[in-house]
């Protein structure tokens, strides 16, 4: 089992330019979060999705947007990207049912000029 | 919503030390409470964590502690050894069927051999 997966590893943007990080799971979880770790900052929640098919905003959803039309899937978009959006990137699961221990995926790291 | 307080930023001991992070939470109605290593460069992977039916909970050199009536949990680490340094990060659970957590901004460790 690969667990949780990101795609890409690294990725250099110049502003405005648009990506899609894609997080992966094989664990049949039903709760998938996006988060972004900046210097200090501590994990960040972007958006997250309670199951297939929905989504909602977290902390810092500003100039991002997802994606769960797969339960395995997780897209993260930027349609604009500027370089406050210089960050590593997590993706997180949980499998639910009373099972909270969120997973996380290996990180993307995205620099923005 | 859930606000997570993490001390202190940095913490160097030698090694043999005992280390204590400390951290505290807004929420009363949290009960979830997990701990994450994070090396560089690498992922947040759960080391520890505890409910808040519980007041203690020991693994091997590492144990939580959790106050609800002052609302902060602490992570203790006995018999340091340089692999153990790394950042620790602290999260409490948000209330609303969605598993989220809020995460402290994050403890670097440095045991110095």
């Amino acid at each position: 089992n690969a667990g949780v997966t990101q795609t890409p590893k690294f990725r250099v943007l110049k502003t405005g330019q648009s990506m899609t990080l894609l997080c992966a799971q094989d664990m049949n979880h039903e709760y998938m979060y996006w988060y972004r770790q900046d210097p200090g900052m501590g994990l960040r929640l972007i958006h997250y999705s309670v199951g297939e098919g929905t989504t909602a905003k977290g902390e810092v959803p500003d100039g991002y947007n997802v994606s769960r039309l797969k339960k395995q899937n997780f897209l993260l978009g930027l349609e604009s990207a500027a370089p406050s959006q210089t960050s590593v990137y997590f993706c997180a699961t949980v499998l639910g049912g009373n099972r909270n221990e969120q997973f996380f995926g290996p990180g993307t790291r995205l620099t923005v000029l | 919503g859930e606000n997570v307080e993490q001390h202190p930023s940095t913490l160097s001991v030698q090694e043999g030390d005992s280390a204590v992070i400390k951290c505290t939470y807004s929420d009363s109605a949290s009960n979830y409470f997990p701990w994450y290593k994070q090396e560089l460069g690498k992922r947040p992977q759960l080391i520890i964590d505890i409910r808040s039916n519980v007041g203690e909970k020991k693994d091997q050199r590492i144990a939580v502690t959790l106050n609800k009536t002052a609302k902060h949990f602490s992570l203790h680490i006995t018999e340091t050894q340089p692999e153990d340094s790394a950042v620790y990060f602290c999260a409490a659970s948000e209330e609303g069927g969605s598993e989220k957590l809020v995460f402290g901004k994050g403890t670097k460790l440095t045991v110095n051999p």
